[in-house]
């Protein structure tokens, strides 16, 4: 158990729909990490937050993602008008000291 | 950018045979973790290297970080089935930013 929860674990949805994902770590802490992966392949960094502030965006994060962290506890990620390249799997970490990621299971976006 | 290029990309082998997965980089990193991960599941951290030249070693799995600091590889002493699975380098450049490798996907024939 790494102490970070994600729901759904797999969400299929239909070309232009929206779809929202959650991330819960069990306890504070103040560096959560969205990242995407794609199958075989490493994670790609999506985006960062301290606390609830938003610190980077990849360029991979086109207009239709967002990301928020409103009380620096839990976050969600949101992709509008999804498109079959957005399948992927979802992940997201927080990060102890040095630099040391704890992943939840990800979210297996499918789009049909 | 700062890229981790992982190499093999596959590998597929007999139980019982050694195998050695790199990973390469142009560029400095203060720390350098591994982790594994199994289908439909996240990445699970094996071990961090800080210091050039760094040694470690889990059970069957030796982890060396390069003198440099730019470079790294995990040595896996006769391999079981249960060591099969997708094996990721990743890096912290500073910044609060961690880059992962393009992975090395292991499979263990019994």
């Amino acid at each position: 158990d790494t102490g970070v929860s994600q729901d759904p674990r797999h969400k299929i949805t239909k070309r232009g729909q929206n779809v929202t994902f959650r991330c819960d770590p069990i306890s504070e802490h103040n560096r959560l990490y969205w990242y995407r992966q794609t199958l075989g392949q490493g994670p790609e960094f999506l985006t960062y937050f301290q606390n609830e502030a938003q610190l980077e965006k990849s360029r991979l994060l086109s207009d239709r993602f967002s990301a928020e962290r409103p009380k620096g506890s839990f976050s969600t990620l949101e992709i509008q008008r999804t498109e079959q390249g957005d399948s992927a799997m979802y992940l997201c970490a927080i990060l102890r000291t040095p630099a040391e990621a704890f992943f939840g299971q990800g979210t297996r976006l499918t789009v049909v | 950018t700062q890229l981790l290029e992982q190499s093999p990309q596959f590998l597929s082998i007999q139980e019982g045979e050694n195998l050695t997965v790199y990973c390469n980089s142009s560029s400095v990193f203060s720390s350098l973790q591994w982790y594994r991960q199994e289908p439909g599941e996240g990445p699970v951290l094996l071990v961090t290297v800080v210091t050039g030249g760094e040694v470690k070693k889990l059970k069957r799995l030796t982890f060396q970080f390069g003198d440099a600091r730019k470079d790294s590889s995990l040595h896996i002493t006769a391999a079981q089935p249960g060591d099969t699975g997708l094996y990721l380098c990743a890096g912290d450049g500073g910044y609060q930013k961690v880059t992962f490798g393009t992975g090395t996907k292991l499979q263990v024939i019994p």
